[in-house]
C-alpha cells in the first residue's frame, strides 16, 4: 500500500498503562506530524518531524507524551501512565516536504481507549 | 493565532439537493486554507486547498469553495449531494511556521444525506 499506515488501528488500555502508537508514512515523504482528534472535535495538532529531527512539540499536552522518529521513517508516539482524559483517535500525516503548499495525507488513525 | 469556526455541528440535505457547508477563520494575513472529509472510521482526505489566485477554487469529488476576503469565510459548495457524501468535513486554515505548516482544524460538519 502506498498510504500512511497506522498500527494498531484500536488500543484499549487500563488506566496507568504504558502505549506506544506506530506510523509508517508515505515512502520518501519528509514531513510526518502527529494529531489527537477528541471525540466530536477535529484534529489538534501535537508535534512534528522533518526527517528524524523533532522540530515542534508544543502541541504535546503533557509530558507523559513522547514521540520519535529515530531513522527518518517510521515514528512512534508513546503515552506513559495513561490517563481516561487521553481516550482519543491519534491520526498521523505526512508530507512530502513541510512547506504550506504540499498537502498532508492521513493515516486512518488508532483508536485509543483508557478505561 | 489562527482559529477556524464550523457553526453548523450537523447538516442534512436530500440526496440530489445543493450543500453549502459554512466556515469562517480567524487570521490576519492572507490564509492558506482547506476543506478535509472524513468517512467513519477513515483519516482526513483532501477535498481542495487556496492560497492565492483565483478565489473559487475547484476540488475533487464535484466539490469547490470560494474566500471571501470581507467575510472571512471559506464556505464548501457542492451543486447535486450525493449519498456516499455523507461524512464529516473539516475546515482547516494553515500558519507557515518556521517552514512547515501548522494546520488549525475546525470542529467539523457531519453531513448526513437522505433518500
Amino acid at each position: 500500500g502506498a498510504g500512511v499506515s497506522q498500527s494498531p488501528r484500536y488500543k484499549v488500555a487500563k488506566r496507568g498503562q504504558d502505549v506506544a502508537l506506530r506510523c509508517d508514512p508515505i515512502s520518501g515523504h519528509v514531513s510526518l506530524f502527529w494529531y489527537q482528534q477528541a471525540l466530536g472535535q477535529g484534529p489538534e495538532f501535537l508535534t512534528y518531524f522533518q526527517n528524524e529531527a523533532q522540530l515542534d512539540k508544543s502541541g504535546l499536552p503533557s509530558d507523559r507524551f513522547f514521540a520519535e522518529r529515530p531513522e527518518g521513517s517510521v515514528s512512534t508516539l508513546k503515552i506513559q501512565r495513561t490517563q481516561q482524559e487521553d481516550s482519543a483517535v491519534y491520526l498521523c500525516a505526512s508530507s512530502l516536504a513541510g512547506g504550506v503548499g504540499q498537502p498532508q495525507h492521513f493515516g486512518d488513525g488508532t483508536r485509543l481507549s483508557i478505561l | 493565532a489562527q482559529s477556524v469556526t464550523q457553526p453548523d455541528i450537523h447538516i442534512t440535505v436530500s440526496e440530489g439537493a445543493s450543500l453549502e457547508l459554512r466556515c469562517n477563520y480567524s487570521y490576519g494575513a492572507t490564509p492558506y486554507l482547506f476543506w478535509y472529509v472524513q468517512s467513519p472510521g477513515q483519516g482526513l482526505q483532501l477535498l481542495l486547498k487556496y492560497f492565492s489566485g483565483d478565489t473559487l477554487v475547484q476540488g475533487i469529488k464535484g466539490f469547490e469553495a470560494e474566500f471571501k476576503r470581507s467575510q472571512s469565510s471559506f464556505n464548501l459548495r457542492k451543486p447535486s449531494v450525493h449519498w456516499s457524501d455523507a461524512a464529516e468535513y473539516f475546515c482547516a486554515v494553515a500558519l507557515n511556521s518556521g517552514g512547515y505548516q501548522k494546520v488549525t482544524f475546525g470542529t467539523g460538519t457531519k453531513l448526513q444525506v437522505i433518500p
